[in-house]
């Protein structure tokens, strides 16, 4: 049992590359969330998945999209990378009947935009 | 909307001292409060929750009583150790469909021999 689990951990980029960041989860959850965390941020989210097959935006989603494969896999993909995207991306997951309101966190990817 | 404040960092302590960091929160409805932890190159871990009023929630020999009248969920460790060393952010579900989670900045806390 794996959890969340993300690839890749490190990239870098230059301005104007694309990227997809993947992500899966092996808990049968339903619900899959992109965040993002910078210095003094704290941790704000892109988009979520609330089941399979729907996705919404979240706090911050101009740059962003999303595809949620099926429902173990939610991915996040960059167009057109900015160095305003330089930041430490985590993938979640949470939907356990029994913990519905917990979320599973995966061990994050660390991208640089040039 | 739902928004939390989170106690300013970094923190420094030594080691057997006791630990607050404070949280408040704002919120529609009664949304259930967390606290994670986030250790050096790692994803965030639940430390602990309460899903209601004056619920205490604890674990690792942490505390937190959910205070629905002052609107707060404020950390406690009687005696912290040196692998307490870590980031803490305090978050509060929205209890929707989707569970979104509203996090606080963090705070670093380090522990000296």
């Amino acid at each position: 049992n794996a959890g969340v689990t993300q690839t890749p951990k490190f990239q870098v980029l230059k301005t104007g590359q694309s990227m997809t960041l993947q992500c899966a989860q092996d808990m049968n959850h339903n619900s899959m969330y992109w965040y993002r965390q910078d210095p003094g941020m704290g941790l704000r989210l892109i988009y979520y998945s609330a089941s399979e097959g729907t996705t919404d935006k979240g706090e911050v989603p101009n740059g962003y999209n999303v595809s949620r494969l099926n429902k173990r896999e939610f991915s996040l993909r960059l167009e057109s990378a900015a160095p305003s995207q330089t930041s430490v991306y985590f993938c979640a997951s949470s939907g356990d009947g029994r913990k519905p309101y917990e979320q599973y966190f995966g061990p994050g990817t660390r991208l640089t935009v040039t | 909307g739902n928004s939390v404040t989170q106690m300013e960092g970094p923190v420094t302590l030594s080691e057997e001292a006791f630990l607050t960091i404070n949280c408040t929160y704002t919120a529609t409805g009664y949304p259930s409060l967390f606290w994670y932890v986030q250790y050096p190159g790692e994803g965030l871990q639940l430390l602990l929750k309460a899903t209601k009023a004056d619920d205490k929630g604890s674990n690792k020999g942490f505390e937190a009583t959910y205070r629905k009248e002052t609107t707060s969920f404020h950390l406690e460790k009687g005696s912290v150790q040196v692998s307490d060393s870590a980031v803490y952010f305090c978050a509060l579900s929205d209890q929707t469909g989707a569970n979104n989670l509203f996090f606080g900045t963090g705070t670093r806390l380090t522990v000296i021999p």
